[in-house]
């Protein structure tokens, strides 16, 4: 398996504009989560889907962020407009079981940077 | 709401001591985990503790997981340059399961 899938792994936008950050999750898990991590903040939980469907969008900072699971091979989290303080990496990861009997795979990250 | 410590938050040591990293959480949970990330990197899953008493080793790393005092360690063993990393530990949020909190991470430094 190629593990969890991300893209773009660098984003450069400028500020109002809209992005749009990807993932594959490996096949067979059912968990998918959207981590934001920054210097100051560490590692923030954004979303989580189970079986496609959102399970808890708590750590979504504003409503300009939005996440979706159209099937279970893919997932986007969409800012719009974005901000420069939305620049950080986000990870996205996935798992069986949950938070699991072995832990979540993370993806390789996408490094944004508004401007 | 639960919170998920670390303690200490940066370690400079030298190759060959041995060290111990200490992680705290907040709300009772049976289990506990340990990722690693290199700088630039992505988190790489390390340990999963699913009971009071559990103790893993990996290498020059060995975790252990105490539920009862709500605390975690890392002990590392020996240490060398390969180890130099950050290290999160986590925590379930919750019975689900489903939900992970981590901690602030613990930035570690081998020095020859």
């Amino acid at each position: 398996d190629a593990g969890v899938i991300q893209s773009p792994r660098h984003e450069v936008t400028e500020m109002g504009q809209e992005v749009t950050l990807r993932c594959k999750p490996i096949s067979g898990h059912d968990y998918l989560f959207w981590y934001r991590q920054t210097m100051m903040r560490g590692l923030e939980l954004l979303i989580y889907f189970n079986n496609n469907v959102p399970i808890d969008d708590s750590g979504m900072p504003e409503d300009r962020f939005s996440a979706k699971m159209p099937n279970a091979s893919f997932s986007t989290l969409k800012i719009q407009p974005s901000e420069p303080r939305d620049s950080a990496v986000y990870f996205c990861a996935s798992s069986s079981y949950g938070g699991g009997l072995y832990g979540y795979t993370f993806g390789s990250g996408t490094r944004l940077t508004v401007v | 709401e639960l919170k998920v410590e670390q303690n200490p938050l940066f370690l400079s040591m030298q190759e060959g001591k041995n060290y111990t990293i200490y992680c705290n959480y907040s709300t009772t949970s049976d289990r506990l985990y340990w990722y690693r990330q290199d700088p630039g990197k992505s988190l790489e899953s390390l340990f999963v503790l699913l009971s009071n008493g559990a103790v893993k080793q990996e290498g020059r790393l060995m975790a252990s997981l105490d539920t009862k005092a709500r605390l975690s360690t890392l002990h590392i063993t020996a240490a060398v340059h390969d180890l130099s990393a950050t290290y999160f530990c986590a925590a379930p949020h919750g019975t689900s399961y489903d939900k992970v909190i981590f901690g602030p991470g613990t930035s570690l430094s081998v020095i020859p």
